[in-house]
């Protein structure tokens, strides 16, 4: 499985961007980068995925690499609501079957 | 409509009783997954089921036993559980699987079990 590096902690002042970096330097041709998120106490919350191309949608942007070894999910302006911790993730494929597996992920604490 | 409900929130269990973990879809999705989180641990991913199928199951132990009666709704059985296996149990479904797809799990809020 391709395995993702996520620092442990960050911290960001609020209405700051958040810049939140990942390695993924194993990934495949095929296999997308996912982004969630979970709040403590509750269910991990889906923030955005990519391939190849950078994205964006209402909650964030997700920038990739040319050569799709990282990425940075980019919470444009950070709310206290955005405290969290943010998982990095290579879906992986096999035999017809898609995975995710989470990593270690980063706490993100956002500073009033 | 995202939303995946799973009952009860919180469960206190013996190690020798029989209870079970429910999770609910109405979002036509055919995918169906439970996961288990340790606290301050990632959730790690227990079964996946495909069409009513079981499609992975990562070396579970049998103590936990999974049932998907339709396409919508997707159970945990448990019985004869250990205190380590004390946990939040999520569920999440996606639209599909294979290759492509545009898989976007969807996660339920969990069920907090304590195993005495």
């Amino acid at each position: 499985d391709a395995k993702t590096t996520q620092p442990p902690s960050m911290d960001c002042a609020e209405g700051r961007a958040a810049n939140l970096p990942c390695n993924h330097s194993t990934i495949s041709g095929n296999e997308y980068v996912y982004w969630y998120r979970q709040i403590h106490s509750q269910g991990p919350q889906y923030i955005i995925h990519g391939l190849k191309n950078n994205e964006t949608n209402e909650m964030a942007s997700l920038i990739i690499t040319e050569d799709r070894k990282s990425s940075t999910l980019i919470l444009p302006h950070a709310t206290l609501r955005d405290t969290a911790v943010y998982y990095c993730i290579v879906r992986v494929h096999s035999f017809g079957n898609e995975k995710l597996t989470f990593g270690t992920g980063t706490r993100l604490t956002i500073i009033p | 409509d995202t939303e995946v409900t799973q009952t009860p929130k919180h469960l206190v269990m013996g190690m020798t009783n029989k209870k079970s973990l429910k999770c609910e879809q109405h979002m036509g999705h055919r995918a169906m997954y439970w996961y288990k989180q340790k606290a301050k641990k990632p959730p790690e991913l227990m079964f996946v089921y495909s069409y009513e199928k079981l499609s992975i199951n990562e070396s579970v132990p049998s103590r936990f036993s999974p049932e998907c009666p339709n396409s919508s709704l997707l159970n945990l059985h448990l019985h004869a559980l250990q205190p380590e296996d004390s946990a939040l149990y999520l569920c999440a479904s996606s639209q599909t699987q294979g290759a492509g797809a545009k898989n976007i799990q969807y996660f339920g809020a969990g069920t907090r079990l304590s195993v005495l």
